[in-house]
This record gives structure tokens, C-alpha cells and sequence, in this order.
């Protein structure tokens, strides 16, 4: 099956930094999507974004297909954005990477 | 307010034991799932349904079993089978819109044997 590669597994940020999360993928997909993680264990979509640039807020996404990959850029960070970020792609059901870890302290 | 809804969101279970987890959303779905997450671990497909009355095993179905009998129910059995149930359960709905589906997750499950 496909495989998701997230980069890097664990980061810690002081808040107001900014950060880039990496998403590889091993075959031609026909959708992405970037989840958030809370500490409840809640998932909120932040994006669809099978290819191109999106922004929503201080987040940013882009998936270049052609290359199988997709980067989440999170700017000037707040407590709040801790938690686990997860890519998942498409083909006939979501496949999901591993996440990255994300722990923003004050 | 629209959403999915699984319940217990705790739950302890003795060996041995089969349980069911509910899942219910009124998004007016097709498509519903459940995930299994270990962990540090990323989400792992169980069974997924897209249309009533019909589903397909995931990457991990052995000792789980599913039901759709109607469009807003998914409910998952743990069975005796599964020999390590002990997991964080989510379920989730999606919609075709235009280009593709965008999943949403209910609060999921936590299961624990005893």
C-alpha cells in the first residue's frame, strides 16, 4: 500500500515561532488533507489540498503532486497550536502518517 | 448542531468480553468509518461503509465486526477475537463535494481491557 512519511516526528517551539512540517508520500494520490490533533484526542480538518497552496488564518498548506510531498506552515505559533499534526492521503480510503508532535510552550 | 457522536467515550472491558461502540452523525453522510489509533501511532482503517447496507474491511478488521443498517449509524463490535483491543476508537463520516470527500472525526472511544 501507499506509504506517508511525516517530518519531523517531535518539535518544541517557543511560541511566536514559526514552523514547517513535512508530509511524503510513496504513489500518485488523489486527495490530502492535514489534521490537527488537541490533547482530548479530537481531529479537525485544517485542510484539503490534493495540490497547490492554501491559507487559512496562520496557517498555511501546500502539496506539490508531482513530487509527493506536502508542507504545513504554522506562523508566529500559540499554546493552543500544540498537539498532533497528521497528512493523510487518498486513493480509495485515507491512509494516515505517523504525525508530528507538536509542543509550543509560553 | 451537526456532528458525529460515539459513545461510551470510556470504556473498560474484561477479557473475554465482546462491546459495541456507537457512532452517529447527522451530516447526512454517505460514507462512515472507524479508525483504530495506537499510541503514538498514526489512525489504522478497521471497516469503512459507503452506503447503507454495505461495507468493506479496512487494513485491520480481524475480531472487530460492523453494521449499517441506516445511513446515520455505524456502530463497531470488539470482539473476544481481537487479542490487544486495548486502542483509542475513532469514527468518522465523509461527503463527496466536487473534487473529493472531506472527513470529519467524532470524539472517539477510549477502550481499555481489564
Amino acid at each position: 500500500g501507499i506509504q506517508v512519511e511525516q517530518s519531523p516526528p517531535d518539535l518544541i517551539l517557543q511560541e511566536g515561532a514559526n514552523s514547517t512540517l513535512r508530509c511524503n508520500f510513496s504513489d500518485s494520490v488523489n486527495n490530502l488533507q492535514w489534521f490537527h490533533q488537541n490533547p482530548w484526542g479530537q481531529l479537525i480538518n485544517l485542510f484539503y489540498i490534493p495540490s497547490g497552496t492554501k491559507q487559512n488564518g496562520r496557517l498555511s498548506a501546500t502539496t506539490v503532486a508531482t513530487e509527493r510531498y506536502s508542507l504545513l506552515y504554522i506562523s508566529s505559533s500559540q499554546t493552543t497550536d500544540s498537539g498532533v499534526y497528521f497528512c493523510a492521503v487518498e486513493r480509495s480510503t485515507l491512509t494516515f502518517g505517523k504525525g508530528t508532535m507538536l509542543l509550543v510552550s509560553p | 448542531d451537526g456532528g458525529i457522536t460515539q459513545s461510551p467515550k470510556y470504556l473498560f472491558r474484561k477479557e473475554g468480553q465482546n462491546v459495541t461502540l456507537s457512532c452517529e452523525q447527522n451530516l447526512n453522510h454517505d460514507a462512515m468509518y472507524w479508525y483504530r489509533q495506537d499510541p503514538g501511532q498514526g489512525l489504522r482503517l478497521i471497516y469503512y461503509s459507503q452506503i447503507v447496507n454495505d461495507f468493506q474491511k479496512g487494513d485491520i478488521a480481524e475480531g472487530y465486526s460492523v453494521s449499517r443498517e441506516k445511513k446515520e449509524s455505524f456502530p463497531l463490535t470488539v470482539t473476544s477475537a481481537q487479542k490487544n483491543p486495548t486502542a483509542f476508537y475513532l469514527c468518522a463520516s465523509s461527503s463527496f463535494k466536487g473534487g473529493g470527500n472531506t472527513i470529519y472525526f467524532g470524539e472517539g472511544s477510549w477502550l481499555t481491557v481489564v
